[in-house]
């Protein structure tokens, strides 16, 4: 079945250190992806998404590439910064099902 | 501009009380989701609505009922709680009709079961 992996957290990073967060996903035929938000007490906010392969989806400084040879979308920020601590999920949907399937989120912590 | 509006924000019931969790949503969205996050597993489907007037049993439909009103309502009902259905509950509505398209989240609901 269809299904998403991300590393597990927490990850806790220096102020403008350099971020990767890793998501793979195993799924049939093309779905989109997507990375949420979740900030301290709120819900799951878009972060950013791609719908076909070798798309980039950016947003806020974070960018993260469709690679279907390697079914991935890993999240990267050049730059982080303290209000960037928050919990990310990686996500997908498949076809005209609008049901998405989340990882199980990475909690980030930037310290200052 | 609401978006999706939950309430209560917070509860706190006891073994076997019932209460029903309210979702609003005003962007014309067809579809609404249930959901519980618990630490470390992420967020789990516990209902799915593709329209007014249906609704599909998720990942963890075990203790819950729901209810689609209309179509900017779904709520979801504990008829006797317990205290593994203490959790973080999201609504989220999308539209269907546009396969690209995200899931908006309301804010969640906080319940605790004494």
């Amino acid at each position: 079945g269809n299904s998403v992996t991300q590393m597990e957290g927490p990850v806790t990073l220096s102020e403008e250190a350099f971020l990767t967060i890793n998501c793979t996903y195993t799924a049939t035929g093309y779905p989109s992806l997507f990375w949420y938000v979740q900030y301290p007490g709120e819900g799951l906010q878009l972060l950013l998404k791609a719908t076909k392969a070798d798309d980039k989806g950016s947003n806020k400084g974070f960018e993260a590439t469709y690679r279907k040879e390697t079914t991935s979308f890993h999240l990267e920020k050049g730059s982080v910064q303290v209000s960037d601590s928050a919990v990310y999920f990686c996500a997908l949907r498949w076809g005209r099902d609008d049901k998405i399937i989340f990882g199980k989120g990475t909690r980030l912590h930037i310290l200052p | 501009n609401a978006g999706v509006t939950q309430t209560p924000k917070f509860q706190v019931l006891k073994t076997g009380q019932s209460m029903t969790l309210q979702c609003a949503q005003d962007m014309n969205h067809n579809s609404m989701y249930w959901y519980r996050q618990d630490p470390g597993m992420g967020l789990r489907l516990i209902y799915y609505s593709a329209s007014e007037g249906t609704t599909d049993k998720g990942e963890v439909p075990n203790g819950y009922n729901v209810s689609r009103l209309n179509k900017r309502e779904f709520s979801l009902r504990l008829e006797s709680a317990a205290p593994s259905q203490t959790s973080v509950y999201f609504c989220a509505s999308s539209n269907r009709d546009s396969p690209n398209q995200p899931q908006h989240f309301g804010d969640g609901t906080r319940l605790s079961i004494l």
